[in-house]
């Protein structure tokens, strides 16, 4: 079946630090990847995607490039700010499946 | 642009008491999901419904638990006894194709 792990946390971080949360996944087929963003209080806001390999999803500076020959999706930011304080969930998604979460990494910027 | 708005953002109720959770879906969109977040756990998927029926449920989604459609906006979950353990934050989502959207969340606290 499909599975998601991503690295524990949480993960501190001084402002304008260098970020990575590392992914890996287990999938049949060609899934779609996916890094989703909680911030303190609120819902699952989708952050960036990548559907196919080698394709490089990004977004408000973050980055992450669907690896299948690591089956990797690191999320990767180069200088993150106090308001990139959240939990962050990696997930897979196959044709006709359930989206599938990693265990989520809480992150906090300190100024 | 279009969201999926879910209410209320917060229920408190008593230990063997129903609840029914709603979400307003984006109006095009055919999947639609619940899922939940037991705090500081991650995101569980608990059903999946398409064309008026449940497409998928887990392990979670017991005798306890449906879902309806009941007016071709509304989609709601009920627990019919809740538990303690049922606190969480319950998640709907939809989608037509990737990505799924997410509302804000309910959440749950059962006394």
């Amino acid at each position: 079946g499909n599975s998601v792990t991503q690295m524990e946390g949480p993960v501190t971080l001084s402002e304008e630090a260098f970020l990575t949360i590392n992914c890996t996944y287990t999938a049949t087929g060609y899934p779609s990847l996916f890094w989703y963003v909680q911030y303190p209080g609120e819902g699952l806001q989708l952050l960036l995607k990548a559907t196919k390999a080698d394709d490089k999803g990004s977004n408000k500076g973050f980055e992450a490039t669907y690896r299948k020959e690591t089956t990797s999706f690191h999320l990767e930011k180069g200088s993150v700010q106090v308001s990139d304080s959240a939990v962050y969930f990696c997930a897979l998604w196959n044709s006709g499946s359930r989206l599938t979460f990693g265990e989520g990494t809480q992150l906090t910027v300190n100024p | 642009e279009p969201e999926v708005t879910q209410t209320p953002s917060h229920q408190v109720t008593q230990m063997g008491q129903e609840v029914i959770l709603r979400c307003v879906p984006i109006s095009n969109h055919l999947y639609f999901y619940w899922y939940r977040q037991i705090l500081g756990q991650k995101v569980e998927f608990l059903v999946s419904f398409y064309n008026n029926e449940i497409s998928e449920k887990s392990e979670i989604f017991d005798d306890q638990f449906s879902v309806e459609r009941p007016d071709g906006s509304n989609f709601t979950l009920k627990i019919r006894s809740t538990k303690l353990e049922d606190s969480a934050m319950y998640f709907c989502a939809s989608q037509t194709n990737s990505p799924l959207h997410f509302g804000n969340g309910t959440r749950l606290t059962v006394t």
